[in-house]
């Protein structure tokens, strides 16, 4: 079946503008994931919905970082002002029920370029 | 706080060798374990994971890994290494009432033919 999909795959943007990185999950995954990794570090958690719900949003870094769910199924992550510490591969993973124990499935990611 | 290390950012194996990937966890309770590859523009891949049955899981591609509680440690091995092997190596913990995960800083492996 079809496994956790990112769209863009790349995205240059400027300093100060906004941008939208979409990403869409197993279908019937409840869990929702948020990752961003530098270059040469492993995956850093920013943010977990669990159904429509932002169940743990502890990892985003500041108020310019937001994330959506509307239905329950694709999620749409949100940077405003854009700044080049944001350069980062985004990624994405979905469980299927959120469980400490369950297996995250990724996706390929979104490499953003803060120029 | 929860943290992942793992010693030694590259590893280089000649085919046939000994895969050996080490990771220590810090944690206060016996977390869930994990073990993920990343191919070059692929997304992270579960390889093995452990959940507090056997201690000594075994993954796919022929990699196993062994939770040994009195040291901290959940190393990746696998007997004989192949140049498909050749990627990127993260561990990860997550604790039982958490939905977080902490990943290691990843150790990428090289196989010399």
């Amino acid at each position: 079946g079809a496994g956790v999909s990112q769209t863009p795959s790349n995205k240059v943007t400027e300093k100060g503008k906004y941008v939208e990185l979409r990403c869409d999950p197993i279908s019937g995954h409840t869990a929702l994931y948020w990752y961003r990794q530098s270059l040469g570090q492993g995956p850093e958690f920013l943010i977990y919905f669990q159904g429509t719900g932002a169940a743990d949003d502890s990892g985003l870094p500041n108020d310019r970082f937001f994330a959506v769910r509307p239905e329950g199924s694709v999620s749409t992550l949100k940077i405003q002002r854009t700044e080049r510490g944001d350069s980062a591969v985004y990624l994405c993973a979905s469980s299927q029920s959120g469980g400490a124990s369950d297996t995250q499935y990724f996706g390929p990611g979104t490499r953003l370029t803060v120029l | 706080a929860q943290s992942v290390t793992q010693l030694g950012s590259h590893v280089s194996v000649s085919e046939g060798a000994l895969v050996l990937l080490r990771c220590n966890y810090s944690s206060s309770v016996p977390p869930y374990l994990f073990w993920y590859v990343q191919y070059p523009n692929q997304g992270l891949q579960l390889l093995l994971k452990y959940t507090s049955a056997a201690t000594l899981v075994k993954g796919i591609n022929g990699f196993e890994a062994e939770f040994k509680k009195s040291e901290t440690s959940f190393h990746l091995t696998k007997p004989s290494a192949h140049m498909s092997d050749a990627a990127e190596y993260f561990c990860a913990v997550s604790l039982r009432r958490s939905n977080q995960f902490y990943f290691g800083t990843g150790t990428s492996l090289t196989v010399i033919p």
